[in-house]
């Protein structure tokens, strides 16, 4: 059970769109619609945005959106805004009721 | 509301075993499995497992031969036992509700170990 790649670190200017990539294989992002994504800003508790690839849960800004093709899931912040800079993990079940989180993304609001 | 106050030793010994507790307030208990996540000092995060209120747990198989999670259903409390650490399991520790979709977290409690 490895974990998913994402790239180390994006960037990004006020109004932009960005997207973070996470990529697995067929035994994980890849096998199942169960790729979540988290918002972790230093100190704090990982927030969930996007569930079951493309899903946004009460509380989650419009602004993200999640997709997935073959085995490599993205997220998609449209019109990045300030408080947007955080670390972006996304996770996804590997099978035999394990799950898997990706290495992490720092995102830069330039 | 859903909410989870977690608590344990904060500082370990080499080859100690790491005991954490997660109290559960709000919402249904039964209906959930319920997580142990970690974050190590400056890296990413780390699913140890999870536990339903029938006390089926399932690990992360590099940790399972140490890792042991608990259910305590009357109290709505689950716990972590990890034995023999070591440097590598300093981390932030937190509890969770499921583990695939986690949208409730417990405040987290870092974990030093050090001799």
């Amino acid at each position: 059970q490895s974990a998913l790649t994402q790239p180390a670190s994006v960037s990004g200017s006020p109004g932009q769109s960005i997207t973070i990539s996470c990529t697995g294989t067929s035994s994980d992002v890849g096998g199942y619609n169960l790729v979540s994504w988290y918002q972790q800003h230093p100190g704090k508790a990982p927030k969930l945005m996007i569930y079951e690839v493309s899903n946004r849960p009460s509380g989650a800004s419009n602004r993200f959106s999640g997709s997935k093709s073959g085995n490599t899931a993205s997220l998609t912040i449209s019109g990045l805004q300030a408080e947007d800079e955080a670390d972006y993990y996304c996770c996804s079940y590997a099978g035999s009721s394990t799950v898997v989180f990706g290495g992490g993304t720092k995102l830069t609001v330039l | 509301q859903v909410q989870l106050q977690q608590w344990g030793a904060g500082l370990l010994k080499p080859s100690e075993t790491l005991s954490l507790t997660c109290a559960v307030y709000g919402g249904s208990f039964s209906g959930y499995y319920w997580s142990w996540i970690r974050q190590p000092p400056g890296k990413g995060l780390e699913w140890i497992g999870e536990i339903n209120h029938s006390g089926s747990a399932n690990y992360n198989p590099s940790l399972k031969s140490r890792v042991t999670i608990s259910i305590d259903t009357p109290n709505n409390q689950f716990s972590l036992r990890l034995s023999s650490v070591t440097a590598a399991d300093t981390a932030v520790y937190y509890c969770a509700r499921d583990s695939a979709a986690t949208e409730y977290w417990g405040q987290g409690t870092l974990v030093t170990v050090s001799s």
